[in-house]
């Protein structure tokens, strides 16, 4: 069973820019929940979707946006890049209705400069 | 507002001790607790959860955490630590009150001394 993979890896961006994260959830889960780790914190939550449909969001200005693809996997954008959004971005998946039961992929190293 | 406490940001722990990592939480609603672990430039493996039922949790990798609804606590256990355990370890809360997010506290880094 393939787990929740995350592309790219590492990701050098230049303050203003825009860039795309990819994930693909693990067979069978259908959502698909995103966090942003800066250095030395917790994941922060970003937003979660469900049937291609945004389910719930965090703390995060509307310049983080979300996609979610009929083969749950997903994508997050993020415009105007800032310094701050350095960051660990993890995707994390779930079984239908165990929206809690959160399984994490390896995450995208985000570099602003 | 939700919020999750790990008082501890660094323990340092000799091999084939025994280990208690801590969990605070503050939530207005009946708690879904996790404990996730992750190494250095990784990202986070679950290793338990509680939801209902015995509040005294089996985990991978012999961990188990035991929930204190009084004490609004969830702490982390193992009886005897490995090398190979030093890791950041996160503590994580949701709640069907609040929607499907997982709030975590700022983790626990581990260091295991031979």
């Amino acid at each position: 069973e393939t787990g929740v993979t995350q592309s790219p890896t590492h990701l050098i961006k230049t303050r203003g820019q825009q860039v795309t994260l990819r994930c693909s959830s693990q067979s069978g889960h259908n959502t698909v929940s995103w966090y942003q780790q800066a250095l030395g914190q917790g994941p922060q939550f970003i937003f979660q979707y469900y049937r291609e449909e945004e389910n719930g969001r965090g703390n995060f200005p509307p310049r983080f946006s979300g996609l979610q693809f009929p083969n749950y996997s997903s994508e997050l954008n993020v415009n105007a890049l800032e310094l701050d959004d350095s960051a660990l971005y993890l995707c994390a998946s779930s079984l239908p209705g165990q929206g809690y039961e959160q399984y994490f992929g390896p995450g995208t190293r985000l570099t602003v400069t | 507002a939700q919020s999750v406490t790990q008082p501890d940001i660094h323990i340092t722990v000799s091999e084939g001790a025994s280990l208690e990592l801590r969990c605070n939480y503050s939530y207005g609603a009946t708690p879904y607790l996790f404990w996730y672990v992750q190494s250095p430039g990784q990202g986070l493996q679950l290793l338990l959860k509680y939801f209902s039922g015995d509040t005294l949790v089996q985990g991978i990798k012999g961990f188990e955490a035991e929930f204190k609804r009084s004490q609004s606590s969830f702490n982390l256990r193992k009886p005897s630590v490995h090398w190979s355990d030093a890791a950041e370890y996160f503590c994580a809360v949701g709640a069907r009150e609040y929607g499907n997010k997982l709030v975590f506290g700022a983790g626990t880094i581990l260091r295991v001394k031979s």
